[in-house]
């Protein structure tokens, strides 16, 4: 068991472009679960997969963000056309169905400039 | 709509001296219950859980909590901190209806003074 781990742990880019961050979740969890943290709040939830589904997507995931988790394994999260407002931690955090525990990694810090 | 609100966001204390924060849930079903911590530089940890059965849960590190339904509370406490209890807490809810995603608290701050 070696930890939700999450690349990069920081990025700075300008506004406009596109940025991925990269999600590997604790070996066999099947829920993958994305949320954003802001300066001072609580980390806010953004999506999650079963497996390979996505199944919710909160109102906060804009047409801008896409998730995927092609095998059920490692997810993505591609923001597109970043803005100064998706400066963020990003993190992602795993668990398993019926465990209800959530397992969380480090965070990607975002920047945008 | 899902809710969880802490009451303190800033906490500071002395060493030995009782801690309690506050949260307090609004959800229409079902709720599991969780306190995490982030200490300085580290990840979201978990500090204890409530899901059914016995209202007072114990965690680590001597943390316990006591789920309130009656007052929608989940307050989190440990008899007498120590330096190392400075972080962030992080009060929870999970929605077992909709994939336990979780609704978190603003956070509250706490700093333990030697």
């Amino acid at each position: 068991d070696t930890g939700v781990s999450q690349d990069p742990r920081h990025k700075i880019t300008k506004r406009g472009q596109n940025v991925t961050f990269r999600c590997d979740p604790i070996s066999e969890h099947n829920r993958l679960y994305w949320y954003r943290q802001t300066l001072g709040q609580g980390p806010e939830f953004l999506t999650y997969f079963q497996n390979e589904a996505q199944l919710e997507k909160s109102r906060l995931l804009s047409d801008r963000f896409s998730a995927e988790r092609p095998k059920g394994s490692f997810s993505t999260l591609e923001i597109q056309r970043t803005e100064q407002g998706d400066s963020a931690m990003y993190l992602c955090a795993s668990s398993l169905i019926g465990a209800e525990t959530q397992y969380f990694g480090p965070g990607t810090r975002l920047l945008v400039l | 709509a899902q809710s969880v609100s802490q009451h303190n966001h800033h906490v500071i204390l002395s060493e030995a001296a009782s801690l309690e924060l506050g949260c307090n849930y609004s959800y229409g079903g079902t709720v599991n219950l969780f306190w995490y911590v982030q200490y300085p530089g580290q990840h979201l940890q978990l500090l204890l859980k409530y899901f059914s059965g016995d209202p007072l849960v114990k965690g680590i590190k001597g943390f316990e909590a006591e789920f309130i339904k009656s007052k929608f509370s989940f307050n989190l406490r440990k008899p007498s901190v120590q330096w190392s209890d400075t972080a962030e807490y992080f009060c929870a809810g999970g929605d077992t209806g909709g994939g336990n995603k979780l609704t978190f608290g603003t956070g509250t701050q706490l700093k333990v003074e030697l």
